[in-house]
């Protein structure tokens, strides 16, 4: 099964731009990875999702290098209203049976 | 729309009793799923469906059942409710196994 690891906490200033990491292996064959963002008292809420190379939305952008064994969720000029938990998801094929694996999660906290 | 929504938000529950958390969704996605959040952690996969009469276990699927006999509606039934299971409960779904998953408000689940 694939297995992540993301940074527990990270601290960033208002305005600032804010690069999460997730690393993950055994990827499966051309799944997507995707991150989500939690409030606490609410379900997952997703930001973004990409296969490879770079995505860019309207409130982020992902990076997926050629090997598929990390991504790097980029949150442009953050605000007060980003400090939440960051989660990256992928999925894990063993035997055509699917597993979706939950990053451990990163609690950003935007400061003033 | 209303999404996924979860019922109850709230439960207590004594060792040995037995409930059902209810999910539905009226997107008519394919896959649904179950994750569960302890305090502090991500989400753990419990189990999940594919489609109608379609189910799998996840990474934790012991001390809880499911079934599909609607698109819409995935229950998740734990016979025997244990202090280890104390717990939020979140409901999710996605068009496919690619798609990003809708989450519902999740249930707060304690077994004294």
């Amino acid at each position: 099964l694939a297995k992540t690891t993301q940074p527990i906490s990270m601290d960033s200033y208002e305005g600032q731009e804010v690069n999460i990491t997730c690393s993950h292996n055994n990827i499966a064959t051309n799944d997507y990875i995707t991150w989500y963002q939690q409030f606490p008292s609410q379900g997952p809420r997703f930001i973004i999702q990409g296969y490879k190379t770079k995505v860019t939305n309207e409130v982020a952008s992902l990076f997926i290098p050629a090997d598929r064994k990390s991504s790097t969720l980029s949150l442009p000029r953050v605000s007060l209203s980003d400090t939440a938990v960051y989660y990256c998801l992928v999925p894990s094929s063993t035997s055509g049976t699917y597993k979706y694996i939950f990053g451990t999660g990163t609690r950003l906290k935007v400061l003033a | 729309n209303a999404g996924v929504t979860q019922t109850p938000k709230f439960r207590i529950l004594k060792i040995g009793q037995s409930m059902t958390l209810q999910c539905t969704q009226d997107m008519n996605h394919n896959y649904m799923y179950w994750y569960r959040q302890d305090p502090g952690m991500g989400l753990k996969l419990i189990y999940y469906s594919v489609g109608a009469g379609i189910t799998d276990k996840g990474e934790v699927p012991n001390g809880y059942n499911v079934s599909r006999s609607t698109t819409e509606d995935f229950p998740l039934r734990l016979e025997l409710a244990a202090p280890s299971q104390t717990s939020v409960y979140f409901c999710a779904s996605s068009t496919n196994s690619n798609q990003p998953q809708h989450f519902g408000d999740g249930t707060r689940l304690s077994i004294l």
